[in-house]
């Protein structure tokens, strides 16, 4: 079974600072991997996906993630935080056939002025 | 173009109630999944439907059906609400491949119906 787990529930970060939101995958099988992102009382959007091309991906507002099949990670980056990034981040699992998106439990990104 | 409509945007209802939550998915898309949001949470797979025919379900209770109109719009129904069911309900739909498979995944989400059960 597929599952993802996202580690700390709430990141702070400085404006202009590097942004670090850490994703780590369970999957028997090379999965596809996404980050959505959240802002308050609306839906999901997507972020990024990778679908077993290029190992680091580029997403939109300057996010980029690297899947990383040794470590089982896919961790989400930004180089400089933007008050605009402050939302909730979730990593998500899925497999080609699969008929759901797993999601993990997010992580909700602050950014300090 | 339009994205994935859902209605009502809120309500609230009184346990014991029953509710019925609707979406419309991206024109195109086949394939409409419904996840629920509790508060703090990652959205939880409930079900999936494709080309009006159940393809997948969550772990919940018979209490939640759903189902896929002819035009793709989807209704998702909870009888006998819990204080437990209050949580945001979101819809999304995707460009599934003629299989209903995963193809790439992305699902294009709603801004969801959120539901207060009192």
């Amino acid at each position: 079974a597929q599952s993802v787990t996202q580690l700390g529930s709430h990141v702070s970060v400085s404006e202009g600072a590097l942004v670090l939101l850490r994703c780590n995958y369970s999957s028997s099988v090379p999965p596809y991997l996404f980050w959505y992102v959240q802002y308050p009382n609306q839906g999901l959007q997507l972020l990024l996906k990778y679908t077993s091309a290029a190992t680091l991906v580029k997403g939109i507002n300057g996010f980029e993630a690297e899947f990383k099949k040794s470590e089982t990670s896919f961790h989400l980056t930004k180089p400089s935080a933007h008050m605009s990034d402050a939302a909730e981040y979730f990593c998500a699992v899925s497999l080609y056939s699969a008929s759901k998106i797993i999601f993990g439990s997010g992580t909700r990104l602050s950014i300090r002025p | 173009d339009a994205g994935v409509t859902q209605s009502p945007t809120h309500l609230i209802k009184t346990r014991g109630q029953h509710v019925t939550l609707r979406c419309s998915p991206i024109s195109g898309h086949k394939s409409v999944s419904w996840y629920q949001q509790v508060l703090g949470q990652g959205p939880q797979f409930i079900f999936q439907y494709y080309e009006k025919e159940e393809r997948g379900r969550g772990n919940f209770p018979d209490r939640f059906s759903a189902r896929q109109f002819p035009n793709y719009s989807s209704e998702l129904n909870v009888n006998a609400l819990l204080l437990g069911d209050s949580a945001l309900y979101l819809c999304a739909s995707r460009p599934d491949t003629g299989t209903g498979g995963g193809g790439t995944g992305e699902l294009f989400f709603g801004e969801g119906s959120r539901l207060t059960v009192l």
